[in-house]
């Protein structure tokens, strides 16, 4: 099974202020159609998962510029370039490569 | 708008049997293979079956098979999950989600519901 591993685990950020988000994959997430697998999603306080990033840094449909994804390969970071109050919560990544599909440990968003 | 509400999760006794459905709507249902991703309550996510579009193409999670089986009913719009031989491990909320592609291996999932309570226990 490939293997997700998000850091940091825990995030603090005052408002306004950037966040970011590191996922690495145990292998590369590259699919032989050119498209990369990697998922981005934020599981707010209460709420299901809802679809943030797909193939690495194309925003889902009503997603915030606010948020970009990068990377390529195994190593793959969400920003978060102003942070606000509805931003909270867990973040995960997530390889759509092969099954199982796997997610990242989730990392914890909150307010400082 | 597509939604997606699942029902089922109740108590169950190790070894005992329970079905979960996913009722949707606001999408050509049979257009779109769904998902089963359950999680334990304050902990990760973890994907446990897909089934494709038309039904015919079925994946679990090594910790399931030979214990769950996915369905769906196009008809009807709902996706099922039958859970046999139930352990306490399996207690979590349980989300069906749906995948923007038909295929047995659909890669993501782009809308999800709100979840059901499994829980099992003597």
């Amino acid at each position: 099974d490939i293997v997700m591993t998000q850091t940091p685990l825990s995030l603090s950020v005052a408002p306004g202020q950037p966040a970011s988000i590191s996922c690495k994959s145990s292998q590369s997430l590259l699919h032989s159609d050119g498209k990369t697998c990697l998922y981005w999603y934020l599981q707010k306080p209460g709420q299901s998962p809802q679809l943030l990033i797909f193939e690495v840094s194309n925003r889902f449909s009503g997603v915030s510029d606010r948020f970009t994804g990068s990377g390529s390969g195994t190593d793959f970071t969400l920003k978060i370039s102003r942070l606000e109050a509805e931003d909270v919560g867990v973040y995960y990544c997530m390889q759509g490569l092969q099954l199982p599909y796997t997610f990242g440990q989730g990392t914890k968003l909150e307010i400082k | 708008e597509v939604q997606l509400l699942e029902s089922g999760g109740t108590l169950e006794q190790p070894g005992g049997s329970l079905r979960l459905s996913c009722a949707a709507s606001g999408f050509t249902f049979s257009h779109y293979a769904m998902s089963w991703v359950r999680q334990v309550p304050g902990k990760g996510l973890e994907w446990v079956s897909v089934i494709s579009g038309s039904g015919g193409s079925t994946f679990y999670a090594d910790s399931v098979k030979g214990r769950f089986t996915i369905s769906r009913d196009n008809s009807d719009n709902t996706l099922y999950l039958q859970m046999n031989r139930l352990r306490a491990e399996d207690t979590a909320i349980y989300y069906c989600a749906k995948s923007p592609y038909f295929g047995g291996n659909p890669r993501l999932f782009d809308h999800w519901g709100q979840g059901t309570l499994v829980t099992v226990s003597s």
